[in-house]
């Protein structure tokens, strides 16, 4: 099955600030890679996702790149503000009859003001 | 977006008592829901995907018996947790593909925080 790796577990950056987080992923056949932030004891949101025929996609603050041959996909948060403090979790899925999504661990961003 | 409802959104039981957790999408029709389940600073996994019509297909690990899914129609699923034990105390999310068919946005019920005594 799918294996997603998530890093850094937490990124503590100050105001203005940019952050990365980073995924990897095992499944070659995967083709969509979302991006979900979650708020303390709040549903998953999405904020921007990715399909394998594009390698880079970007909305306001917020973009996500990706490596097919490598097999990872980063999130880009610039300009970061304290709103953005929560935990982002990375995903990849595949179409089909067995459609799921595997997340990453998570990561807890901290913006500092 | 496509609202998904989930209730209750907490729930304290006693241990060895069944609970039951209700997804809803509320504007469109679902298909496919997925149930995860998701410890204190843990990630979302996977327990079972629920397919409106048929047997839930369930991950590895997890007990079908103690973990009954019911998906009846195309707008709601159901998960029971039997005869629940402390061990079971953890936040449950529910989710649903917003688009048919192809691999799609998922949205997120409010999840439905289960504490067992």
């Amino acid at each position: 099955g799918e294996n997603v790796e998530q890093h850094p577990s937490t990124l503590s950056v100050q105001e203005g600030d940019s952050a990365v987080i980073k995924c990897t992923y095992s499944d070659s056949a995967s083709n969509y890679f979302p991006w979900y932030k979650q708020e303390l004891g709040k549903r998953p949101q999405l904020i921007i996702d990715i399909r394998s025929n594009v390698g880079e996609k970007k909305d306001q603050r917020i973009a996500v790149t990706l490596n097919k041959t490598a097999k990872h996909f980063s999130l880009h948060i610039t300009e970061t503000q304290p709103e953005d403090s929560a935990v982002y979790f990375c995903a990849a899925g595949k179409g089909g009859s067995n459609y799921k999504l595997t997340f990453g661990k998570g990561t807890l961003l901290t913006v500092n003001p | 977006g496509a609202v998904v409802s989930q209730h209750p959104s907490w729930v304290i039981c006693k241990s060895g008592t069944s609970v039951k957790i209700e997804c809803r999408s509320l504007d469109f029709q679902a298909t496919t829901m997925f149930w995860y389940r998701q410890f204190p600073k843990q990630s979302l996994m996977l327990m079972a995907t629920s397919n409106e019509g048929s047997k839930a297909t369930y991950e590895q690990g997890v007990e079908k018996d103690k973990f009954l899914i019911n998906h009846a129609s195309l707008t709601l699923s159901t998960l029971t947790v039997t005869s629940a034990h402390p061990e079971d105390s953890s936040f449950y999310i529910c989710s649903a593909d917003g688009t048919s068919g192809y691999t799609g946005e998922l949205f997120f019920g409010e999840g439905s925080r289960l504490t067992v005594l």
